[in-house]
């Protein structure tokens, strides 16, 4: 059964750093995966899709990457923002289950001007 | 539409009274999910559609849960009989395929009270 973990479960940091959220999940037949983030009484934002077959994707100021084989993906943000502040999930997409995503607990990122 | 639309925003029942949730997939998305948030941030596939068809059921609790997907109609989700364990988010998403990118909406909480 696939699960995903994220850590950490929050993070605060000052304005201008640039900072690292990890998901790991445990099975690595994924056919991709996807970060979103999700305001407060919000639905999700999606940020960014890797295809399983991917390394890396950036947008921005953001820049994902996944190891497949190790089960891990990171999401590095730069010179954050107070903007940025907001829960950021992890979900991959297990091979030959549909289309359903497993989503992972969330990091709760809190930029501080 | 350009994004995925959800109604009601929110929605309160009593126990054992009847809820129906709507969905709107985003226009040319053939694919269609559906997600149940339980406290912050668990999320839980509940069920997927292809055009009007079930595609995938496998998240569905069977005897009060039931969805559609009508041809020219908004998607619903309805829930018999609701119970208390029902309180949650209510997302839909759509995507153009299954490897695509899922786009959330804004989400229904329903509060069975």
């Amino acid at each position: 059964k696939q699960e995903v973990t994220q850590i950490p479960a929050a993070l605060s940091v000052p304005e201008g750093e640039n900072l690292v959220l990890n998901c790991s999940f445990t099975d690595s037949a994924i056919y991709n995966l996807q970060w979103f983030r999700q305001d407060p009484g919000k639905g999700l934002t999606s940020l960014l899709l890797i295809q399983s077959s991917q390394r890396e994707q950036t947008s921005g100021r953001l820049n994902a990457s996944l190891d497949k084989s190790s089960g891990r993906s990171t999401l590095y943000i730069a010179a954050s923002q107070p903007g940025d502040s907001a829960t950021y999930l992890c979900a991959v997409r297990p091979q030959n289950q549909g289309g359903k995503l497993i989503f992972g607990q969330g990091t709760e990122l809190s930029v501080k001007p | 539409g350009e994004e995925v639309a959800q109604t009601p925003k929110h929605l309160v029942r009593g126990e054992g009274q009847k809820a129906k949730l709507y969905c709107a997939p985003i226009k040319g998305h053939s694919y269609v999910f559906w997600y149940q948030q339980v406290l912050k941030n668990e999320f839980k596939f509940l069920i997927s559609f292809q055009n009007e068809n079930v595609f995938d059921e496998t998240g569905m609790p069977k005897e009060r849960f039931s969805a559609k997907c009508l041809p020219n109609s908004p998607c619903s989700l309805e829930i018999q009989a609701t119970k208390l364990e029902d309180s949650a988010v209510y997302f839909c998403a759509s995507s153009q395929s299954t490897g695509r990118e899922q786009y959330f909406g804004p989400g229904t909480r329903l509060t069975v009270t």
